[in-house]
């Protein structure tokens, strides 16, 4: 059974710019979450997509934004990075739309905004 | 405004002993008590849980107490190991089909 993978590992990006990050779910499960854990703080949710679909989103500005594919693989795209942006993201899949509490995290990707 | 609080950044026991991770949470509606462990360069894993219907729960050497008229839980490791070394999560939602809301950690060190 694969857990959950993120890649990159780190990003170092610039203001302004755009970037995408992805995540590959356990085997089996079809739903991801993408959480934002700036530092100092706690997972923070951004928002969850269930078969393809957008399914419930937390406090984040449209510029943050998901996509995920048929193999249940997701993409976060966030747009004009601000320096606020610098987090470690981190992406947990599950099984079902309501299963928050049975999620299963990848090790994050640590973007930095200079 | 913070809805699930752990007031200790960090915490140091002496291998053996036990530790105690506090949390304290304002939302009444909160139903649902996780805790998640998290190592440097890995992803938060899940420790234990306990429903508002409950008061303990037990696993091994981890036990998680809820006092609901307080609004705290702690997380209790006896005996605790030096591989308990990690960053603690607090997390809570009023219902499994509802996003975890995460405290900020405490981290833990264990002392041989």
């Amino acid at each position: 059974e694969t857990g959950v993978t993120q890649s990159p590992t780190h990003l170092i990006k610039t203001r302004g710019q755009q970037v995408t990050l992805r995540c590959s779910s356990q085997s089996g499960h079809n739903t991801v979450s993408w959480y934002q854990q700036a530092l100092g703080q706690g997972p923070q949710f951004i928002f969850q997509y269930y078969r393809e679909e957008e399914n419930g989103r937390g406090n984040f500005p449209p510029r943050f934004s998901g996509l995920q594919f048929p193999n249940y693989s997701s993409e976060l795209n966030v747009n004009a990075l601000e320096l606020d942006d610098s987090a470690l993201y981190l992406c947990a899949s599950s099984l079902g739309a309501t299963s928050y509490n049975e999620q299963f995290f990848g090790p994050g990707t640590r973007l930095t905004v200079l | 405004d913070q809805q699930v609080k752990q007031n200790s950044p960090s915490l140091s026991v002496q291998e053996g002993r036990i530790s105690i991770l506090n949390c304290d949470y304002t939302n009444s509606m909160f139903d649902y008590f996780l805790w998640y462990k998290k190592y440097p360069a890995e992803g938060p894993t899940f420790l234990i849980s306990i429903s508002s219907i409950k008061d303990k729960n037990e696993d091994g050497r981890f036990t998680v107490f809820l006092n609901k008229s307080a609004k705290h839980l702690s997380l209790h490791i006896v005996p605790s190991q030096p591989g308990d070394s990690a960053v603690y999560f607090c997390a809570a939602n009023p219902a499994g089909n509802t996003p975890l809301v995460f405290g900020k950690g405490t981290r833990l060190s264990v002392i041989a």
